[in-house]
């Protein structure tokens, strides 16, 4: 089976605008969740979504947002974005009664 | 709430030698996982290991080691005769079976292993 991929790999945007991050998930696997990781806050929660449907939501503000396609593919979206918004972005799949979660390679955000 | 702690920082070792990468969880909840993850310089988590609060075994695959005690709520992993390629960020991580949960990450522990 194919991992879980991530688009793009890397980014860079300037403050004020708005980005979309978008990952696949393994085949079969119907539960997405978002993680951001930076130096200083480690891996953080940011939502889960399953079936279409958000499940879960970290303590993030309301400029990150998420959603998730009828294929379970997922995307998120940052607006009016941040410096403190640059970090790595990782994506996750995995199936309920699983619990494991299964990582793709992350989409680096840089903001300037 | 659920809360992962990894004292270490960062460990340097040479190769061959062994290495512990300690883990302390704290949860309320009765059932729930703990996994290991690896995380290289090229950024993709790695899953190693996943053990349930209800199996208390030790497991051993290859140079890799779990010693998993509930009763100091700890889930040690340990590299026998580390290698270079060794070299990662560790993480341990914790999920509860109640609800919706997530997993809790530790601040992770850098392992440069050094030929």
């Amino acid at each position: 089976k194919a991992g879980v991929t991530q688009t793009p790999r890397y980014l860079i945007k300037t403050r004020g605008q708005q980005v979309t991050l978008s990952c696949s998930p393994i085949s079969g696997h119907r539960s997405v969740s978002w993680y951001q990781q930076t130096p200083g806050q480690g891996l953080q929660f940011l939502f889960e979504y399953f079936s279409e449907t958000q499940r879960n939501k970290g303590n993030f503000p309301g400029r990150f947002s998420g959603r998730q396609f009828s294929n379970s593919r997922s995307e998120m979206n940052v607006s009016t974005l941040e410096l403190g918004d640059s970090a790595l972005y990782l994506c996750a799949s995995s199936n309920p009664g699983q619990y494991e979660q299964y990582f793709g390679p992350g989409t680096r955000l840089t903001v300037t | 709430a659920q809360k992962v702690t990894q004292a270490q920082t960062e460990i340097s070792v040479v190769e061959k030698e062994d290495v512990t990468l300690d883990c302390v969880y704290e949860t309320r909840d009765t059932t729930y996982y703990l996994f290991w993850y690896k995380q290289p310089p090229s950024g993709e988590l790695v899953f190693l290991i996943r053990r349930n609060s209800f199996d208390e075994q030790n497991e051993i695959s290859g140079r890799y080691s779990w010693n998993f005690q509930k009763s100091t709520s700890s889930f040690n992993f340990t590299i026998t005769a580390s290698q270079v390629v060794d070299s990662a960020v560790y993480f341990c991580a914790l999920i509860v079976t109640s609800g919706y949960s997530t997993l809790t990450f530790g601040k992770g522990t850098m392992l440069l292993v050094s030929p």
